[in-house]
C-alpha cells in the first residue's frame, strides 16, 4: 500500500501571501497525484491532477508540481476562500490520501 | 446532472454488519471506476475501496480487507459495500464517488454516517 505524506500538518499564511504545501509518496507514483481541497461540512473539491494540471474552472493561482515521489502545491496569492484543508491523493495504484494540510490564516 | 446519493448508514453494535448503497444518475454509470471513501468527522480521508467499470477488478484498503465487499449493479446503477465484522474505528462518514475519466474522483455524493458503538 502506498504511503502519502503530507507536510506541514498546519500551515499558517496571511492573505496575499504565498502557501506552499507538500506531499510525498513511499514509492513512485509518476505523475498520478491529484489535489483536493475540502471546507468544512462539504465534500473535498479536485484542484489539481496528473501532478500540475489545473481542474476546470480552478483559478490559476493553484499550481502543482512534481513528479514520481515528491509533489508540491503552491497558491500564489492567497484569498480569503483558499483557506481550508487540502489533501494528496496518488492514483497510480487505487487510490491512497494524505492526511492533510490545514492552511489557516496567520 | 451527476448525482451520488448514499444510504444505509446508522448506528450498529461493533461485530455486526451493515450494507451501504450508493444510487447513481446523471452519467451513463457502467463506463466509469467507483470508490467508496471515508472521513472521520475533523480527521482525512481515506480511501476504502474501489470497483472497475465492469465487474472487474476491485482493491481495497489493508484496514477492511477482508472484512468489506464492494459490489455494484449496473442495471440499477448503484455500488455497494457491505461491512461486516465492524468495529469502532469503522466509525466515519463514507461517500460514495465517481471517478473520472483522468483517474481521480470527480463526483462526490454527500455522504452517509456510520456509528459503530455498543
Amino acid at each position: 500500500e502506498i504511503v502519502m505524506t503530507q507536510s506541514p500538518a498546519t500551515l499558517s499564511v496571511s492573505p496575499g501571501e504565498r502557501a506552499t504545501l507538500s506531499c510525498r509518496a513511499s514509492q513512485s507514483v509518476s505523475s498520478n497525484l491529484a489535489w483536493y481541497q475540502q471546507k468544512p461540512g462539504q465534500a473535498p473539491r479536485l484542484l489539481i491532477y496528473g501532478a500540475s494540471t489545473r481542474a476546470t474552472g480552478i483559478p490559476a493561482r493553484f499550481s502543482g508540481s512534481g513528479s514520481g515521489t515528491e509533489f508540491t502545491l503552491t497558491i500564489s496569492s492567497l484569498q480569503s476562500e483558499d483557506f481550508a484543508v487540502y489533501y494528496c491523493q496518488q492514483y497510480n495504484n487505487w487510490y491512497t490520501f494524505g492526511q492533510g494540510t490545514k492552511l489557516e490564516i496567520k | 446532472e451527476v448525482q451520488l446519493v448514499e444510504s444505509g448508514g446508522g448506528l450498529v453494535q461493533p461485530g455486526r454488519s451493515l450494507r451501504l448503497s450508493c444510487a447513481a444518475s446523471g452519467f451513463t454509470f457502467d463506463d466509469y471506476a467507483m470508490h467508496w471513501v471515508r472521513q472521520i468527522p475533523g480527521k482525512a480521508l481515506e480511501w476504502v475501496s474501489g470497483i472497475s467499470w465492469s465487474y472487474g477488478p476491485t482493491a481495497y484498503a489493508d484496514s477492511v480487507k477482508g472484512r468489506f465487499t464492494i459490489s455494484r449493479d449496473n442495471a440499477k446503477n448503484s455500488l455497494y459495500l457491505q461491512m461486516n465484522s465492524l468495529r469502532a474505528e469503522d466509525t466515519a462518514l463514507y461517500y460514495c464517488a465517481k471517478e473520472g475519466r483522468v483517474g481521480v474522483v470527480s463526483y462526490w455524493g454527500q455522504g452517509t454516517l456510520v456509528t459503530v458503538s455498543s
